[in-house]
C-alpha cells in the first residue's frame, strides 16, 4: 500500500522560510521513473504545481516560483523535503505531496495547511 | 506557464452525461499525451481518475472517460451519480519539463 504524508509548521510569519517534509511508504524513490512532487491549493482556489524530484535526483520547479523553492530527497529515510523562502500571506495554502508514476500523480498525501501571518 | 482553461462550473442530472473541457497550448496539452484528470471532494486530496489522456486507473468506474483533440482535452462522465459531485482538475506535462493544472471545474449533480 502506497502512502504519503506531509508534515511541517501550520503557521509561519511573512519573510520566513517554510520547510515541509513528505514521508512516504510502499514505493522506492530509487525506482526508475518514479518521482515525488509538491502541489499546493490556496483556500477555495485551484491546484498549483510547485516542484518534483525524480529517482535520478533530477529536479524541476515551477517557473514562477523557481527562485524560492528547493526540493531534496533522502532515499534512506523515504522522505522528500520542500523549502520555500520569503513566505507571504498569498502563500497560505494546503500543500500536497504526491507520487509521480510515469507522467501522472497517482497517489497523494492528505495535505498540510500552512498559514502565513504575522 | 499559464493554467489550463476549464469551465468554472457545470451541472448535470443523474443518469445523464457531461463533458468537461480543458484547453491548453501546443506546448502542453497539444504536445504530449500526458493529460490527467483528478477528482477532489471538499477537504480531501485529489484522486487520479484518468491518466495519459484516456486511461483509467484500477478501481475507477468506466463511466469516466478521457480524450484529446489538438490543444483541448476532455473528460466525459456518463450515467452521472450524486457521488460524482466535486471539483475536477486537468493537468498536463509541458515542454518546459514541468506540469500545469487547470483552474478546476465544480460539478453539481442535481
Amino acid at each position: 500500500q502506497i502512502t504519503l504524508k506531509e508534515s511541517g509548521p501550520t503557521l509561519v510569519k511573512p519573510t520566513q522560510t517554510l520547510t515541509l517534509t513528505c514521508s512516504f511508504s510502499g514505493f522506492s524513490l530509487s525506482s526508475t521513473g518514479v518521482g515525488v512532487g509538491w502541489i499546493r491549493q490556496p483556500p477555495g482556489k485551484a491546484l498549483e504545481w510547485l516542484a518534483v524530484v525524480y529517482w535520478d535526483d533530477t529536479k524541476r520547479y515551477s517557473p514562477s516560483l523557481k527562485n524560492r523553492l528547493t526540493i531534496t530527497q533522502d532515499t534512506s529515510k523515504n522522505q522528500v523535503v520542500l523549502t520555500m523562502t520569503n513566505m507571504d500571506p498569498v502563500d497560505t495554502a494546503t500543500y500536497f505531496c504526491a507520487r509521480l508514476s510515469s507522467e501522472d500523480y497517482s497517489n497523494w498525501g492528505q495535505g498540510a495547511l500552512v498559514s502565513v501571518s504575522s | 506557464q499559464s493554467a489550463l482553461t476549464q469551465p468554472a462550473s457545470m451541472s448535470g442530472s443523474p443518469g445523464r452525461s457531461i463533458t468537461i473541457s480543458c484547453t491548453g497550448a501546443s506546448s502542453d496539452v497539444g504536445a504530449y499525451n500526458y493529460v490527467s484528470w483528478y477528482q477532489q471532494h471538499p477537504g480531501k486530496a485529489p484522486k487520479l481518475m484518468i491518466y495519459a489522456v484516456s486511461n483509467r486507473p484500477s478501481g475507477v468506474s468506466n463511466r469516466f472517460s478521457g480524450s484529446k483533440s489538438g490543444n483541448t482535452a476532455s473528460l466525459t462522465i456518463s450515467g452521472l451519480q450524486v457521488e460524482d459531485e466535486g471539483d475536477y482538475y486537468c493537468s498536463s506535462y509541458t515542454s518546459s519539463n514541468t506540469w500545469v493544472f487547470g483552474g478546476g471545474t465544480k460539478l453539481t449533480v442535481l
